[in-house]
C-alpha cells in the first residue's frame, strides 16, 4: 500500500514569516496533489504536480515535485492568517485511479 | 455545477441503528470516492466506483459497511449497525481524469458529520 507522510503535523509561524511543508510518498507516481481544508470544511484542490521537477504557484504558495526522491514540498512565503488551514498532500496509485492522503499539515499563522 | 452534494450533512443516531449517507457526484465525472475522517486516523479512502463499478473495497472497515453505485449520479454508504467508533466525518468526491494532462483531480462534498452515541 502506497504511504505518504507529511511532516511537520502541527505548524504555528508568524506573520511575515517562510515555512516549508514536506511531502514523501513510497511509490513511483510521477504526479502530486495538494488540498487546503479549513476548519469544519470540506477539501479543496490547490496545486497539480504532473512531472518531475514541477513548479506551480499561487500566491504566497508554492509547490514542487522531485520524483526521483518521492518528495514534495510546499512552500509558504510572507504568511498571513488567511493561510490558516490544514494542508494535505495525496499521491495517486500506480494505476492513478486511486488516492492516497498524508496525514495533514495543521498551520497555525499568528499575528 | 453544484459541485458534490452529500446528505445529510449532520446525522446523530443511537448505536445499533442503520445509517444511511448518499452522495450526487459531479455530472460526467465516472470515478467516485468516499473517505472518512477522523482526528486518530486522518482521512482514509474507504471504498471507490470507476463508471459505477466497486473497484476496490479494501478500506472499508468490516462487513457492517457497504456501498453501492446503482447509476453514474447517485451513490449510498450504509453503515448496520451502527457504532460510536464510526462517528466521524464522511467525505464523498469525484473526479474525471483530463485527457490532455491527464490529471486527475478531486472534487470533494462538504461532508456527512455522523456521531453516534
Amino acid at each position: 500500500e502506497l504511504k505518504v507522510e507529511q511532516n511537520p503535523l502541527f505548524l504555528s509561524m508568524q506573520e511575515g514569516k517562510n515555512y516549508t511543508i514536506y511531502c514523501n510518498y513510497s511509490t513511483t507516481s510521477d504526479r502530486l496533489y495538494w488540498y487546503r481544508q479549513d476548519p469544519g470544511k470540506s477539501l479543496e484542490s490547490l496545486f497539480v504536480l504532473l512531472s518531475n521537477g514541477a513548479v506551480k504557484q499561487e500566491g504566497r504558495l508554492m509547490a514542487s515535485l522531485d520524483t526521483k526522491a518521492r518528495l514534495s514540498t510546499l512552500h509558504i512565503t510572507a504568511a498571513v492568517h488567511d493561510l490558516s488551514a490544514t494542508y494535505f498532500c495525496a499521491a495517486p496509485s500506480n494505476t492513478g485511479n486511486q488516492f492516497y492522503f498524508g496525514t495533514g499539515t495543521s498551520l497555525t499563522v499568528i499575528p | 455545477d453544484a459541485g458534490v452534494i452529500q446528505s445529510p450533512r449532520h446525522e446523530v443516531t443511537e448505536m445499533g441503528q442503520e445509517v444511511t449517507l448518499r452522495c450526487k457526484p459531479i455530472s460526467g465525472h465516472n470515478s467516485l470516492f468516499w473517505y472518512r475522517q477522523t482526528m486518530m486516523r486522518g482521512l482514509e479512502l474507504l471504498i471507490y466506483f470507476n463508471n459505477n463499478v466497486p473497484i476496490d473495497d479494501s478500506g472499508m472497515p468490516e462487513d457492517r459497511f457497504s456501498a453501492k453505485m446503482p447509476n453514474a449520479s447517485f451513490s449510498t454508504l450504509k453503515i448496520q449497525p451502527s457504532e460510536p467508533r464510526d462517528s466521524a466525518v464522511y467525505f464523498c468526491a469525484s473526479s474525471q481524469r483530463a485527457k490532455h494532462s491527464g490529471a486527475n483531480v478531486l472534487t470533494f462534498g462538504a461532508g456527512s458529520r455522523l456521531t453516534v452515541l
